[in-house]
């Protein structure tokens, strides 16, 4: 298996601007995370699914974000509309019950102008 | 928050010296797992050791448990260069929610 898989690797938009971010989990993982690294909060979960279903989604931020999980090799996180706050690394993450690990993909850089 | 926290934010060491990081957690756990972050890159599993462990190796490394005190440490001996990245200790709660700390930025000066 080639790992979960992220892209685009970096974004680059202007305030105001919708931006989208994929991710393609390991094939036979029922669970997805949404994480958001930045200097200042560190790894920050904001949400994860079970079986394509959102569990928790407790740490979004604001309205501004959502994600989907339409079927078991495909997610999505939307920010609309971004602003320049929103600027970080976002990793999408996969496991599987009984894992006690979870693997990353590589992320994406999304900056905000 | 059951975050945890990490010291030292970051180490700067040469390398062959030893790194040694520690990470306190808040909640009770049913194991505790390390990870390393290459800049840029994505988190990697290091190891992971049990609630009723207390040492684990693995190669260069050793990760010890103290459930008393929540709180755990990762000694990396022998250190190199390519050692160089960010540390995190993490758990995964019974909703299979997984929680990281704050991490250690290691730097091995060749």
């Amino acid at each position: 298996d080639a790992g979960v898989i992220q892209s685009p690797r970096h974004e680059v938009t202007e305030m105001g601007q919708e931006v989208t971010l994929r991710c393609k989990p390991i094939s036979g993982h029922d669970y997805l995370f949404w994480y958001r690294q930045t200097m200042m909060r560190g790894l920050e979960l904001l949400i994860y699914f079970n079986n394509n279903v959102p569990i928790d989604d407790s740490g979004m931020p604001e309205d501004r974000f959502s994600a989907k999980m339409p079927n078991a090799s495909f997610s999505t996180l939307k920010i609309q509309p971004s602003e320049p706050r929103d600027s970080a690394v976002y990793f999408c993450a996969s496991s599987f019950l009984g894992a006690a690990e979870a693997f990353f993909g590589q992320g994406t850089r999304l900056t905000v102008v | 928050s059951q975050q945890g926290e990490e010291d030292p934010q970051a180490l700067s060491i040469q390398e062959g010296e030893n790194a040694t990081m520690n990470c306190s957690y808040k909640t009770s756990i049913n194991n505790l797992q390390w990870y390393r972050q290459n800049s840029g890159r994505g988190l990697v599993h290091l190891i992971l050791i049990r609630s009723n462990e207390r040492e684990k190796h693995s190669g260069r490394l050793r990760v010890t448990l103290d459930t008393s005190k929540k709180s755990s440490s990762l000694l990396i001996t022998a250190s190199r260069a390519a050692d160089t990245a960010s540390y995190f200790c993490a758990h995964r709660d019974n909703f299979n929610k997984f929680y990281f700390g704050s991490g250690t930025k290691l730097n091995v000066k060749p």
